[in-house]
């Protein structure tokens, strides 16, 4: 069974204070793994889709990064509108759909 | 703009009702979702459709029903069989799988909040 695992649940963070956020997965060959951002009452935005291991992408103070075990989001000097719930999401090579993670809640202090 | 339009935002539903979720597209998707988010899991998939006319199972379509009459709409009814369905409900869709650009990329609506009274 496809499994993909987020952590931390929650993480605070200082305005400045880059973290990581991680995305573990068990996904029968791996399609492509992807990371969107859910801010509260809200549908999930796309951020990005890694297809494999050692791909990197980034799109202003974040940077996901894919092995074969795992997927990071790494959020540099991190500012308040930073602050969502991120998903990430796993795509197998049988499945037809996409295994989701339960997210990590980002919450960034001025 | 392209995008997912979810109605109604707040719907709230007595034991042993029915609800209809409207969910519609302009963004010329083939595919179409419907997920359930609760607080603490991960989005579980209920019902999708590739193809006008035709739908297949999610995880937990028990107590759940659709339609796909026309390419651009996909309500879902929420029947009085589902014993728990006070939840968030997403729409989302994508071009097909595997069809470039974009191959699996979901675009969301921005969800409807169903409460049993």
């Amino acid at each position: 069974e496809d499994q993909v695992t987020q952590s931390p649940e929650a993480l605070r963070l200082q305005e400045g204070e880059s973290s990581s956020l991680n995305c573990s997965y068990t996904v029968s060959g791996l399609r492509g793994l992807f990371w969107y951002r859910q801010d509260p009452g809200k549908g999930p935005e796309f951020l990005f889709t890694l297809y494999s291991a050692g791909e990197e992408k980034e799109k202003e103070r974040l940077k996901a990064t894919l092995t074969k075990k795992e997927s990071f989001l790494h959020i540099t000097a991190p500012k308040p509108e930073d602050s969502a719930t991120y998903l990430c999401a796993g795509l197998s090579g049988s499945a037809r759909q996409l295994t989701f993670g339960s997210g990590t809640q980002l919450t960034v202090l001025p | 703009d392209g995008g997912i339009t979810q109605s109604p935002k707040y719907l709230f539903r007595k034991e042993g009702q029915n609800v209809t979720l409207s969910c519609e597209q302009n963004l010329n998707h083939d595919a179409m979702y419907w997920y359930r988010q609760d607080p603490g899991q991960g989005l579980r998939l209920i019902y999708y459709s590739q193809i006008v006319n035709d739908f297949q199972k999610g995880d937990i379509a028990e107590g759940y029903s659709v339609s796909r009459e026309k390419k651009e709409s996909f309500p879902l009814t929420v029947t009085s069989a589902q014993k728990n369905p006070t939840a968030f409900y997403l729409c989302a869709s994508s071009t097909l799988p595997g069809q470039p650009p974009g191959a699996n990329v979901l675009t969301f609506g921005a969800g409807s909040r169903l409460t049993v009274l």
